[in-house]
């Protein structure tokens, strides 16, 4: 089975300063990566995927991830984050092949002015 | 297009009592999901159909049946409520297995 682990719980940062949230993943098997965003009161919106190939990922509103598999990360990266950023942001893993998502437990980014 | 659609956008239920989640998605996917998100929990998958008539466990059935009444409609559920089934739910979709799309959830409360 694979797990998710996102080690910060709130990411607290300036308005135009980068971010970083980390996650990290375990499977003994090929996994697929996603990162979803979550805007306070609604549901989860997809970031970015990673499934194969280049191990940087691009995504929406500037995000990208990069897949390292020798350290089992995929963690996401902003360069300027704005206001609009503030939201909890969720990494998820799937099996290859695999329904089922696993998602880990959330960290929420609070950009201060 | 609505997208992922869920009924109701909040519930407030006594222990013991019974009700149905509805979700519904116009985009033609062959694949819905049901996920409940706790805090500091992250979001568990409950139950998914793949298909069209099939369902399957996710990683907390226990409590809650699940529906796939057409392939537009997948309904959750809980026929004697608790309170440790206080949580918002989410209906999902997708077509790649990969990419789900979710609805907008369903606050509901067991007092």
């Amino acid at each position: 089975a694979q797990s998710v682990t996102q080690l910060d719980s709130q990411v607290p940062v300036f308005e135009e300063a980068p971010v970083e949230l980390r996650c990290n993943y375990s499977s003994s098997v090929s996994v697929y990566l996603f990162w979803y965003v979550q805007y306070p009161n609604q549901g989860l919106q997809l970031l970015l995927k990673y499934l194969s190939g280049s191990t940087l990922v691009k995504g929406i509103n500037g995000f990208e991830a990069e897949f390292n598999k020798s350290q089992t990360s995929f963690h996401l990266r902003k360069p300027s984050v704005h206001i609009s950023d503030t939201a909890e942001y969720f990494c998820a893993v799937s099996r290859a092949g695999s329904y089922q998502l696993t998602f880990g437990k959330g960290t929420k980014l609070s950009v201060i002015p | 297009n609505a997208g992922v659609t869920q009924t109701p956008k909040f519930q407030v239920l006594k222990t013991g009592q019974s009700m149905t989640l509805q979700c519904a998605q116009d985009m033609n996917h062959n694949s819905m999901y049901w996920y409940r998100q706790d805090p500091g929990m992250g979001l568990r998958l409950i139950y998914y159909s793949a298909s069209e008539g099939t369902t399957d466990k996710g990683e907390v059935p226990n409590g809650y049946n699940v529906s796939r009444l057409n392939k537009r409609e997948f309904s959750l559920r809980l026929e004697s409520a608790a309170p440790s089934q206080t949580s918002v739910y989410f209906c999902a979709s997708s077509e790649l297995r990969y990419e789900q799309y979710f609805g907008p959830g369903t606050r509901l409360t067991v007092t």
